[in-house]
């Protein structure tokens, strides 16, 4: 069974940088057949999709984080990393990765089928 | 970006009650699909793709409708581990947005 952890700092500092990396248990992330994804949900709120990136670095960004986001990949550690810059406090959330599936086949059978269990950042002074 | 909207936002129901919930999208995504539960503290879990499509390990109380804008899932005979929050996807283009949730709430 495929396992991805989130890690990182749970506390970052309003106009600071938070930054988080996924591991992912086996080497799928050097695979062309997948695309990896970072997803949020603030405290007692829905889930927000922030971006995703494939095993050759090419990244897709939500438009309304894309002004403060990196996602890279290192393929050499079968991980995924996010950075968001100049952080404040609706940047609060759990912070979940996941695999993204079917992105290379024609059929509709995408979906995230993988997730972490999800790493709550706090943004505070 | 594609806007997805569930409704209702939430539901009371009680066991053995059949839950249908809607998603509707700003425009045509043929099947491009998923839905997920989300139990409290836990990740979502996805149930179904490609609009109808049941995941393996899916109890098969659990179905899925639609295509183009509008979509459903349904439960048939709810269960105690099925309160909780569902959530809908399009997947067909970046970024793959939610729907705002649906809360399965006990009556």
């Amino acid at each position: 069974q495929l396992q991805l952890q989130e890690s990182g700092p749970g506390l970052v500092k309003p106009s600071e940088t938070l930054s988080l990396t996924c591991t992912v248990s086996d080497d799928s992330v050097s695979s062309s057949d997948y695309w990896w994804g970072w997803i949020r949900q603030p405290p007692g709120k829905g889930l927000e999709w922030i971006g995703s990136v494939w095993y050759s670095g090419k990244t897709y960004y939500s438009p309304s984080l894309q002004s403060r986001l990196t996602i890279l990949v290192d393929t050499s550690k079968s991980q995924f990393s996010l950075t968001l810059s100049s952080v404040s406090a609706a940047d609060t959330a759990v912070y979940y990765c996941a695999r993204l599936r079917g992105m290379t086949t024609a059929t509709p059978d995408r979906a995230a089928d993988f997730w972490g269990q999800g790493t709550l950042v706090t943004v505070s002074s | 970006d594609i806007q997805m909207t569930q409704s209702p936002s939430s539901v009371s129901a009680s066991v053995g009650d059949r839950v249908i919930i809607t998603c509707r999208a700003s425009r045509d995504i043929s099947s491009w699909l998923a839905w997920y539960q989300q139990r409290p503290g836990q990740a979502p879990n996805l149930l179904i793709s490609a609009a109808s499509r049941l995941q393996s390990g899916v109890p098969s109380r659990f179905s899925g409708s639609g295509s183009g804008t509008g979509f459903t899932l349904t439960i048939t005979s709810l269960q105690p581990e099925d309160f909780a929050a569902y959530y809908c996807q399009q997947t067909m283009t970046f970024p793959w947005t939610f729907g705002q949730g649906t809360r399965v709430e006990m009556k």
